[in-house]
């Protein structure tokens, strides 16, 4: 496998039940990040990790809960989640720790979440 | 904070011709933008970065501006192809580390 892989690439869930979204980069690189990208909308930040470590939390609301084992994976663990909570739920990893040093994401093809 | 703005309207044009998309930001002059390339249901594919004092920067057939004054980016894809057609993101920091803002991203429909 290269690049980053998200499993699984479809999910429907009810709103009751506990699932999780795993991303894997095969990068060597040091931050991770959760994105939400809902139609008609911009890419939303949710989440970024350096170095295992959350760094950003963009007002995420609890029921989605992330996890950074270690600098290779990273896992979005869902409950109890709305339907608006359906979107397509991207993840990125970067070299160095983004932002302002301009290092370019590298998205994983996506997990599309429908919530019923 | 800053706020990202593309035209969210499809871009329809013709084989062969050069597209222009437009990306607008609406704050303080951010140290560079990044390009994106988004097919359905695929994540963004990083395309081009031009920082602040850079003018132009170009890369096959591609090309994009970097305007200061008018607060604006263009990018260009010239003797366009149906391959080219897809979802075109800009994307910013938004001043703290790590923090990336993308715009909507403008859809382009090239046909033959």
């Amino acid at each position: 496998e290269t690049g980053v892989t998200q499993t699984p690439r479809h999910l429907v869930m009810g709103m009751t039940n506990k699932k999780s979204l795993k991303c894997e980069q095969h990068l060597g690189h040091n931050a991770m990040y959760w994105y939400k990208q809902s139609a008609k909308k911009p890419l939303e930040l949710m989440f970024v990790y350096n170095f295992k470590e959350q760094t950003e939390n963009n007002s995420v609301p609890s029921r989605f809960s992330p996890e950074c084992p270690n600098s290779s994976h990273l896992f979005l663990h869902l409950h109890t989640l709305q339907p608006e909570d359906s979107a397509l739920y991207l993840c990125a990893s970067t070299a160095g720790s983004g932002g302002a040093s301009g290092d370019e994401q590298f998205f994983g093809p996506g997990t599309r979440l429908t919530v019923l | 904070s800053q706020k990202i703005e593309q035209n969210s309207e499809a871009l329809n044009i013709q084989e062969g011709k050069t597209a222009t998309l437009t990306c607008n930001y609406t704050n303080y002059s951010p140290a560079y933008l990044q390009w994106y390339r988004q097919d359905p249901g695929r994540g963004p594919v990083f395309l081009l970065l031009i920082r602040e004092n850079e003018k132009e920067k170009r890369k096959e057939r591609l090309k994009v501006t970097f305007d200061t004054t008018l607060k604006q980016s263009l990018f260009h894809i010239t003797a366009s192809q149906p391959a080219d057609s897809a979802t075109y993101l800009c994307a910013t920091h938004t001043g703290t580390a790590s923090k990336l803002t993308f715009g909507t991203g403008t859809r382009l429909q090239v046909t033959l």
